[in-house]
């Protein structure tokens, strides 16, 4: 298997842009969660979903934020305006069907630049 | 309400010399307790996890935690550190039937010649 796939792995915009940043999940897992990991905050969890419903997004930080996954092989984070507060390593993660002892298996990361 | 606590935010050893990284949970059930690790540049990746079992736990590259409930706590030890497990350690809970863990803010681990 090819692991979690993300793209891009690096962006840079300005603010005000869009942002969207991409994932690939391991087929076969039911669970897919966003995350982001700054010095100042370390590993955030944005949002997660199961079987392609979101089910807590009471880590995303504003309304600018959204996430979608239209079937259970991609999955969205859009960022609608961007600000360069918004500068950090994006990772997603999938994990198979729920079990409290089943580990998580994280993408490479998307590093974004909000100039 | 399940949390991680993780001492220290760097540390460091020479190689050749014991790693010790600690970690402290707080679950109102029995934990599910994990370790990952983050290399420069890359997503975090499983080292090892306590599910019930064995107390010890063994992990890849020579590492090893112990789960001690009285201490609510799951160290990370290897006997002898080498230049290439310079990294970012996390440690995580899960607990209560919730599959979602917590994860502590992480510990550098810097390894000297």
């Amino acid at each position: 298997d090819a692991g979690v796939i993300q793209s891009p792995r690096h962006e840079v915009t300005e603010m005000g842009q869009e942002v969207t940043l991409r994932c690939k999940p391991i087929s076969g897992h039911d669970y897919l969660f966003w995350y982001r990991q700054t010095m100042m905050r370390g590993l955030e969890l944005l949002i997660y979903f199961n079987n392609n419903v979101p089910i807590d997004d009471s880590g995303m930080p504003e309304d600018r934020f959204s996430a979608k996954m239209p079937n259970a092989s991609f999955s969205t984070l859009k960022i609608q305006p961007s600000e360069p507060r918004d500068s950090a390593v994006y990772f997603c993660a999938s994990s198979p069907r729920g079990s409290p002892y089943n580990e998580q298996f994280f993408g490479p990361g998307t590093r974004l630049t909000v100039l | 309400a399940q949390s991680v606590t993780q001492l220290g935010s760097h540390v460091s050893v020479s190689e050749g010399a014991l790693v010790l990284l600690r970690c402290n949970y707080s679950s109102s059930v029995p934990p599910y307790l994990f370790w990952y690790v983050q290399y420069p540049n890359q997503g975090l990746q499983l080292l090892l996890k306590y599910t019930s079992a064995a107390t010890l736990v063994k992990g890849i590259n020579g590492f090893e935690a112990e789960f001690k409930k009285s201490e609510t706590s799951f160290h990370l030890t290897k006997p002898s550190a080498h230049m290439s497990d310079a990294a970012e350690y996390f440690c995580a809970v899960s607990s209560g039937g919730s599959y979602i863990p917590t994860f502590g803010r992480g510990t550098s681990l810097i390894v000297h010649p």
